[in-house]
């Protein structure tokens, strides 16, 4: 199976800059994909990534390390509209369904 | 349509009955998902469609659960005799299959079923 961590919590101050991590344990790793889902709302996509290194996409970036089974999205410029919880998901094999970590809930404040 | 949607948005039921959730994926996607979403969890998977045939039905938790597809369109998620951990967020997500680098899952908004 599949093991994936993300932090359950985290807070930031608007303007600023932060980043998420994701760890994941699994074979056969064949992407990882950062999702944000608002409070009562579907998850959206945000990005992807199978290569190691960092893709940018506006204020998102995404950043993967295969060897070390490791990714971080990072927010820049926050917005009071972020808060919401980012999924990291997983997928391994020749599987097309990713596995889902918890979600960290990134709450952004004046 | 433009988007995937799911019905009903939300459904209250007693314990012990059925209920029946609907998903109407993006139009020309072949394939779809079922996941659950307790609160404060993750997205649980539940079954993949690929067409009308689900070549993965690993994540079904129990033998009341069970769910149907109708050629590339609308899947319907049955719950039968429904218990009180049932209760969760049910989303539906569609995709396209062309094993790319991109076979992004487009979520519709969920089904908030609670069991009483």
């Amino acid at each position: 199976g599949q093991n994936i961590d993300q932090p359950t919590e985290m807070t930031a101050t608007e303007g600023a800059i932060v980043q998420i991590n994701c760890t994941y344990q699994t074979s056969g790793f064949n992407g990882l994909f950062w999702y944000q889902q608002h409070a009562g709302e579907a998850p959206t996509f945000l990005s992807y990534n199978v290569l190691d290194g960092l893709e940018e996409k506006g204020r998102f970036s995404s950043f993967l390390s295969r060897s070390k089974g490791y990714s971080y999205l990072l927010l820049k410029e926050l917005q009071m509209k972020d808060s919401a919880s980012y999924l990291c998901a997983v997928r391994s094999g020749g599987s097309y369904i990713p596995t889902f970590g918890r979600g960290t809930s990134l709450i952004v404040h004046p | 349509g433009a988007g995937v949607s799911q019905s009903p948005s939300n459904k209250v039921t007693e314990k012990g009955k059925d209920v029946e959730l609907r998903c109407d994926p993006i139009s020309g996607h072949t394939a779809l998902y079922w996941y659950r979403q307790r609160l404060g969890q993750g997205l649980e998977f539940l079954i993949y469609f690929q067409g009308n045939s689900a070549p993965d039905k690993s994540g079904l938790p129990s033998d009341r659960f069970s769910a149907e597809r109708t050629g590339e369109s609308v899947s319907t998620l049955t719950i039968q005799r429904t218990q009180q951990e049932d209760s969760a967020v049910y989303l539906c997500a569609s995709s396209f299959l062309n094993r790319g680098p991109q076979e992004t899952q487009y979520f519709g908004p969920g089904t908030r079923l609670l069991v009483l």
